[in-house]
């Protein structure tokens, strides 16, 4: 079975820009979750999305957003960058609820 | 007071040895997963767990619900468990993760 797949896995960005970043589960999966992961914060829980609804939400402006297609594929996009958004965004998927988590390899976002 | 604390932040020890990362929580849970993230990698699940004791070859985690806490054993460390080891908390579909411990095993 393939893992997660995260695109792009890097990008370069420049603060006031918007980027969409992807994630697509392991086949079979229905929930979906997106972390931040930096230096100094460490990974902060973004979002958690199942069968197209978001379950829960982290403490992040509403700047960040998702959303979860039909097969249960998901992006996230964040708005008016800043630079403090440079940071490696995880997505990982499970097949429960609240079950063990499968990471993909991250999207590195670097903000200019 | 963050609602994971993980202790302690920094381990070095000697190949051979035996390793013992702890977990403390705050809130309540429906269950509790030890991550395994090496430098420049992505991060991989070592345990997910609610109540008592898991082993997958030389890791062993256990949860006292009771106590809050954690803790995730490494008998017979070798060099490429060196890594950072990441405790985090489930409840309402959302994880909260402590700082990591990172851990360097010396040959």
């Amino acid at each position: 079975k393939a893992g997660v797949t995260q695109t792009p896995r890097y990008l370069i960005k420049t603060r006031g820009q918007q980027v969409t970043l992807s994630c697509s589960p392991i086949s079979g999966h229905r929930s979906v979750s997106w972390y931040q992961q930096t230096p100094g914060q460490g990974l902060q829980f973004l979002f958690e999305y199942f069968s197209e609804t978001q379950r829960n939400k982290g403490n992040f402006p509403g700047r960040f957003s998702g959303r979860q297609f039909s097969n249960s594929r998901s992006e996230m996009n964040v708005s008016t960058l800043e630079l403090g958004d440079s940071a490696l965004y995880l997505c990982a998927s499970s097949l429960e609820t609240a079950g063990e988590q499968f990471f993909g390899p991250g999207t590195r976002l670097t903000v200019l | 007071k963050n609602e994971v604390e993980q202790s302690p932040q920094n381990l070095t020890a000697q190949e051979g040895e035996f390793i013992t990362i702890n977990c403390s929580y705050s809130v309540g849970i429906s269950a509790l997963h030890w991550l395994q993230q090496h430098p420049g990698g992505g991060i991989v699940s070592l345990f997910m767990l609610s109540s008592g004791k898991k082993k997958h070859g030389r890791l062993i985690a256990t949860i006292n619900i009771q106590e809050k806490h954690s803790s995730l054993h490494i008998t017979a460390s070798h060099p490429r468990d060196s890594a950072v080891y990441i405790c985090a908390v489930g409840s309402n579909y959302k994880l909260t993760f402590g700082k990591g411990t990172l851990l360097t095993v010396n040959p």
